[in-house]
């Protein structure tokens, strides 16, 4: 029974290009939660989707971030023009529909040059 | 003041040792509690949920107070595998945006 699976685990960009980060939940979880993670920080939640739908996407920066969960494939995080200060580790979760528990995935760490 | 609060850490303390973590949070609608670990570089991982009577696994004991908006984690015998980042989670109405507090250092030592 595979866990949550992101990917890339690492990922270098540099300033101006583009970021996908890609998650797929575990199997059965039609809800996906992305957070990021500076370092010696604390998590900070970004968006909450379910299939197809963005229900919460209040932790989102206005510009250059969005969020899809496509009816089929992963949940994909997209960052524009990434600027240095996006460096971080971005983790994505999953929850079942009672959408209690949390189950994190190992993590992309995005690094901007 | 933030949405959830918790020590600030690090502690550290001698194996065998009783640690425990308190955390407010300021939403007194919140529905959900849960404290999760997290390991260096590493993912954050569930260590229980939280609920109103008090829950306990194995050395590990979580309690609420919802009239002091504050939550607790007990842990005892502390072993060196204990040592980690530990995260006071609240969840609010409607069941989705999930608030993490910074977290607790811990340090177990030989």
């Amino acid at each position: 029974n595979a866990g949550v699976m992101q990917n890339p685990r690492h990922l270098v960009r540099r300033r101006g290009q583009e970021a996908r980060l890609r998650c797929s939940p575990m199997k059965g979880h039609s809800h996906v939660y992305w957070y990021r993670q500076l370092p010696e920080e604390g998590l900070k939640f970004m968006v909450y989707l379910q299939k197809e739908n963005i229900i919460d996407e209040s932790g989102m920066p206005k510009e250059r971030f969005s969020a899809e969960f496509p009816k089929e494939g992963p949940s994909i995080l997209r960052i524009q023009q990434v600027v240095r200060g996006d460096s971080a580790a971005y983790f994505c979760a999953s929850s079942g529909d009672r959408g209690n528990e949390q189950f994190f995935g190992p993590g992309t760490r995005l690094t901007v040059l | 003041r933030k949405e959830v609060e918790q020590d600030p850490g690090p502690f550290n303390v001698p194996e065998g040792a009783t640690v425990a973590f308190n955390c407010t949070y300021s939403n007194s609608a919140s529905q959900s509690f849960f404290w999760y670990r997290q390991d260096c570089r590493k993912e954050p991982k569930l260590l229980m949920s939280v609920y109103s009577s008090g829950n306990e696994d194995g050395r590990f004991t979580a309690q609420l107070n919802r009239a002091s908006q504050y939550i607790s984690l007990l842990i005892r015998d502390s072993k060196l595998s204990d040592s980690a980042t530990y995260l006071c989670v609240v969840k609010g109405t409607g069941g989705f945006k999930t608030i993490f507090g910074a977290g607790t250092r811990l340090f177990v030592k030989a």
